[in-house]
C-alpha cells in the first residue's frame, strides 16, 4: 500500500449538480479524514471515522454535504445542489487508531463549480 | 475556524541560511504537528510533538513547544531550494471526553528558498 489515494483528482461541475467523492486510506488505519482547503488557507476539518462509524459531523459546512465509510474501508464525500463556494480543494487523511498520531494526506481533489 | 496562526505569513531567504517559523493557537492540545504542501502536491507530514514535550529534532527541523505561550517553532536548518514550500502548524484538541478529533491548521507560512 503506497498511501492514501483520491478519486478524481480534478472535478469540473456545473452548479446545482451533484458530485461525489471517494478516498482509499491506508489500508491498516482505522481513522479517516475529510478536510477542505480553499486558497491561501490552511486545511478545515470536515468530519471523521473511526472504522465505519462517522465520529465527528457537525463540522460539515452545510446539509448539503455528506459522509460515508459503508464498510471501513474506503470513504466518499458527497456534496448536493453545488455552489461556487464550494470550489476548494478537498482532502482526505488517515491515521492508526489513537490519540496522537501524524495523518497522511491524500493527494485531493480539486472541485471547481462554474 | 482556524486556531493556528503562523508568523511571519511569508519568508524568502538564501539557500544555507536557517529559516524560523512560528506558531501560536488558543486551545489546550494533545499535540502539535507541522506539515509541508509543495506547489501541487498534498500535505506531507514533518513532525509531531506532543504537549509534554519541548523540543524535538528530526533530521534538520527542529520544533519547540511552550505551552504556557500556546506557541510552537519550526527551525529548519541549512536550507535547501527543494524546501520552498507552505508550511502549517496543525493542533490536536484536547477533548474533555477522550478519543480525537480532527486536526485544526493554520494559514501557513510560504517559505521561499533563493538558489
Amino acid at each position: 500500500d503506497t498511501g492514501v489515494s483520491q478519486d478524481p483528482r480534478h472535478k469540473i461541475t456545473k452548479r446545482g449538480q451533484n458530485v461525489t467523492f471517494r478516498c482509499d486510506p491506508i489500508s491498516e488505519h482505522n481513522r479517516l479524514y475529510w478536510y477542505r482547503q480553499t486558497l491561501g488557507q490552511g486545511p478545515e476539518f470536515l468530519t471523521y471515522f473511526q472504522n465505519e462509524a462517522q465520529l465527528e459531523k457537525s463540522r460539515l459546512l452545510s446539509d448539503r454535504f455528506s459522509a460515508e465509510r459503508p464498510k471501513g474501508s474506503f470513504s466518499t464525500l458527497e456534496i448536493q445542489r453545488t455552489e461556487q463556494g464550494d470550489s476548494a480543494m478537498y482532502l482526505c487523511a488517515s491515521s492508526p487508531e489513537g490519540a496522537s498520531y501524524e495523518q497522511y494526506f491524500g493527494p485531493g481533489t480539486r472541485l471547481t463549480v462554474t | 475556524s482556524q486556531q493556528g496562526e503562523e508568523d511571519p505569513q511569508a519568508l524568502s531567504i538564501q539557500e544555507g541560511e536557517n529559516a524560523t517559523m512560528n506558531c501560536s493557537y488558543k486551545t489546550s492540545i494533545n499535540n502539535l504537528q507541522w506539515y509541508r504542501q509543495n506547489s501541487g502536491r498534498g500535505l506531507v507530514h514533518l513532525i509531531l510533538i506532543r504537549s509534554n514535550e519541548r523540543e524535538k529534532h528530526s533530521g534538520r527541523l527542529r520544533v519547540t513547544l511552550d505551552t504556557s505561550k500556546k506557541s510552537s517553532s519550526l527551525l529548519i536548518t541549512a536550507s535547501r531550494a527543494a524546501d520552498t514550500a507552505s508550511y502549517f502548524c496543525a493542533t490536536d484538541a484536547l477533548l474533555a471526553v477522550g478519543g480525537a478529533d480532527g486536526l485544526t491548521f493554520g494559514k501557513g507560512t510560504h517559505l521561499i528558498i533563493q538558489p
